[in-house]
């Protein structure tokens, strides 16, 4: 059974703080590594898909690294907002039918 | 708009009854995903669905039982057989092919048996 883990499980930071989180999945038959952002009372939605090692990939203050060698990413929010507070998750594709492996998310708090 | 629907939003049911759960899409998305979510934990895949008439057990399919007639639909049965069934319910879907197309999800379900 395929294996993704995150953390920290939850991070509280200030208003402005710069944060990272981490997801580890396995490093071998490595397709792509999906990151989604879960805000309360709405559906998650896909941040970014990373396909090559080395990938960096930036959407406004928020960014996320690819180590497919080593089986890990990062993702790296700049001056955090309270607009930022929300549940990120990763997701790792098997080779069945598009699924998607789940890592527990870490649940991020941005207070002002 | 293109997206997904589920209904209800919130649903109580008593021991020994059956549910269903309502997944609807208008985004003409192959494939389709019921996902279970339980405090501290990830979503966990119950069953898929990649085209009309055919599916796939997920990874906690015990006590459930989906149907998928038609393209736009995915309903999910919760069945008496479920020892655990209150969670939140995930609803997705995605063009099929490749590992690189990301999922869709709807706004869920909050199921709760009293």
């Amino acid at each position: 059974i395929l294996n993704v883990e995150q953390s920290p499980q939850s991070l509280h930071v200030q208003e402005g703080d710069s944060t990272n989180f981490t997801c580890s999945f396995p490093s071998s038959n490595f397709y792509a590594l999906h990151w989604y952002r879960w805000e309360t009372a709405k559906s998650p939605e896909a941040l970014f898909v990373m396909t090559l090692n080395g990938d960096e990939k930036k959407k406004g203050r928020i960014s996320a690294t690819l180590n497919t060698k080593e089986g890990y990413s990062y993702l790296y929010i700049k001056g955090s907002q309270p607009e930022d507070s929300a549940t990120y998750l990763c997701a790792f594709p098997s080779n069945q039918g598009g699924k998607l492996i789940f890592g527990q998310g870490t649940e991020l708090s941005v207070k002002p | 708009d293109g997206g997904i629907t589920q209904s209800p939003k919130y649903l109580f049911r008593k021991e020994g009854q059956n549910v269903t759960l309502s997944c609807e899409q208008n985004l003409n998305h192959d494939a389709m995903y019921w996902y279970r979510q339980d405090p501290g934990q990830g979503l966990r895949l119950i069953y898929y669905s990649q085209i009309v008439n055919d599916f796939q057990k997920g990874d906690i399919a015990e006590g459930y039982s989906v149907s998928r007639e038609k393209k736009e639909s995915f309903p999910l049965t919760v069945t008496s057989a479920q020892k655990n069934p209150t969670a939140f319910y995930l609803c997705a879907s995605r063009t099929a092919g490749g590992f690189y197309n990301e999922q869709f999800f709807g706004p869920g379900t909050r199921l709760t048996v009293l």
